[in-house]
């Protein structure tokens, strides 16, 4: 199994608190990507990177920014979380060898109240 | 855009079916095809892959093989178990971009 571990693996917060969640890959892989799933919506990309300080938004990055500083950690960030951002969120891992490969980390189940 | 269309859910069989999941993509050029399994409380696993046309992806008893000229990537097993009771996702990697499009998923409960 690829070596990737997401933090917290269940939060509860209110709305208008700040959140971060990590990720941690092992494998030295280049790009990470955060994710949210939820009923109806599927899974759906927030943001992603493509190496250290290299980052660009998904298809619902509002509300949501993220930090690599290093090659192994992506951290997403809600700046000021809201009941809508209730989900389950995703971390991925991939290679650049052009077979494009996700490797998903466990989740973490964030509950905004 | 991209896009990957799965047959709705959920799905439900007899153990010892045939299980056919459709998936049908809208592409330019020859995208990379995946289908990714999650089992209840777990992340996605990659499950098979295809890469060019005509390709046949199988893994655990699964297949699918790669339909450029129907734009296809059904995914097939001939004999399900309880086991395979999971949510299955089509997904397409495009040539000119670094994501991965996951279609919606589709259901699948196993029954004794």
């Amino acid at each position: 199994d690829a070596g990737i571990t997401q933090s917290p693996r269940h939060k509860v917060t209110e709305t208008g608190t700040p959140v971060t969640l990590r990720c941690h890959q092992t494998e030295n892989h280049r790009y990470m990507y955060w994710y949210r799933q939820d009923p109806g919506h599927g899974l759906r990309l927030i943001h992603y990177s493509y190496g250290v300080k290299d980052t660009d938004k998904g298809e619902v990055s509002d509300g949501y920014s993220v930090s690599r500083s290093k090659t192994e950690d992506f951290l997403l960030t809600l700046e000021s979380a809201t009941s809508s951002q209730t989900s389950v969120y995703f971390c991925a891992i991939s290679q650049s060898d052009g077979t494009y490969e996700q490797y998903f980390g466990p989740g973490t189940r964030l509950t905004v109240t | 855009g991209d896009s990957v269309t799965q047959m709705e859910g959920p799905v439900t069989l007899s153990e010892e079916a045939f299980l056919t999941i459709n998936c049908t993509y809208t592409a330019t050029g020859y995208p990379s095809l995946f289908w990714y399994v999650q089992y209840p409380g777990e992340g996605l696993q990659l499950l098979l892959k295809a890469t060019k046309a005509d390709d046949k992806g199988s893994n655990k008893g699964f297949e699918a093989t790669y339909r450029k000229e129907t734009t296809s990537f059904h995914l097939e097993k001939g004999s399900v178990q309880v086991s395979d009771s999971a949510v299955y996702f089509c997904a397409l990697k495009g040539t000119s971009y670094d994501k991965v499009i996951f279609g919606p998923g589709t259901s699948l409960s196993v029954i004794p």
